[in-house]
């Protein structure tokens, strides 16, 4: 069975700082991917950044960056340069072989100005 | 860019009721995906449909639930007599063709009485 888990209920940051949302996973899929997606409180699922199992290089779009370490398992999501609209829940989630998101119970972040 | 939109945005009704929630999928997507999200708790997956029937669904869909996709373009959940504990938001998904980013629409909030 396939697991996400994320540690942190809860996360503040200072306006303009980085932080980084924790994530591990549990597969026993050779092959997987890893994403994360932002839930403002307005409800909808954003998509933020991928990363493959057999990627090499670790993913980065914009000011996000994802921290994978394969051998730990774990897919760390980095926000640089934080913004007052970056608050909100960060959830993880895991595809593996047969397609469907498996997601964590989500991290919420504040920025504080 | 195109969007997945879903339709209502918000729904209520009576314990017992039958209720049918829309999406129209990104055109050229073939692969669908239904996900549920109760209040403050983590996204989870319903069921996937791929070529007009279901290629895999999990142990919350039970004969409650069906989809269907009736003229090529929408792709509907049913819920043919609803309880308390189906309110939650219901997201629609799907991902590019040859990708695994899945792409939500805004989620339909339903909240059985």
């Amino acid at each position: 069975a396939q697991k996400i888990t994320q540690t942190q209920p809860g996360m503040f940051v200072q306006e303009k700082e980085a932080v980084t949302l924790d994530c591990t996973y549990d597969t026993s899929d050779p092959s997987y991917g890893l994403f994360w997606y932002k839930q403002p409180s307005s409800g909808e699922m954003i998509f933020l950044i991928y990363q493959g199992s057999y990627d090499q290089q670790n993913a980065t779009e914009g000011r996000y960056s994802l921290n994978f370490q394969k051998a730990r398992k774990s897919a760390n999501l980095v926000i640089s340069a934080s913004q007052l609209g970056d608050s909100a829940m960060y959830f993880c989630a895991i595809i593996p072989s047969q397609g469907n998101l498996i997601f964590g119970k989500g991290t919420k972040l504040s920025v504080k100005p | 860019e195109p969007e997945v939109t879903q339709t209502p945005s918000h729904q209520v009704t009576q314990m017992g009721q039958e209720v049918i929630l829309r999406c129209v999928p990104i055109s050229n997507h073939l692969y669908f995906y239904w996900y549920r999200q109760i209040l403050g708790q983590k996204v989870e997956f319903l069921v996937s449909f791929y070529n007009n029937e279901i290629s895999e669904k999990s142990e919350i869909f039970d004969d409650q639930f069906s989809v269907e996709r009736p003229d090529g373009s929408n792709f509907t959940l049913k819920i043919r007599s609803t309880k308390l504990e189906d309110s939650a938001m219901y997201f629609c998904a799907s991902p590019p063709p040859g990708k695994e980013t899945q792409y939500f629409g805004p989620g339909t909030r339903l909240l059985v009485l």
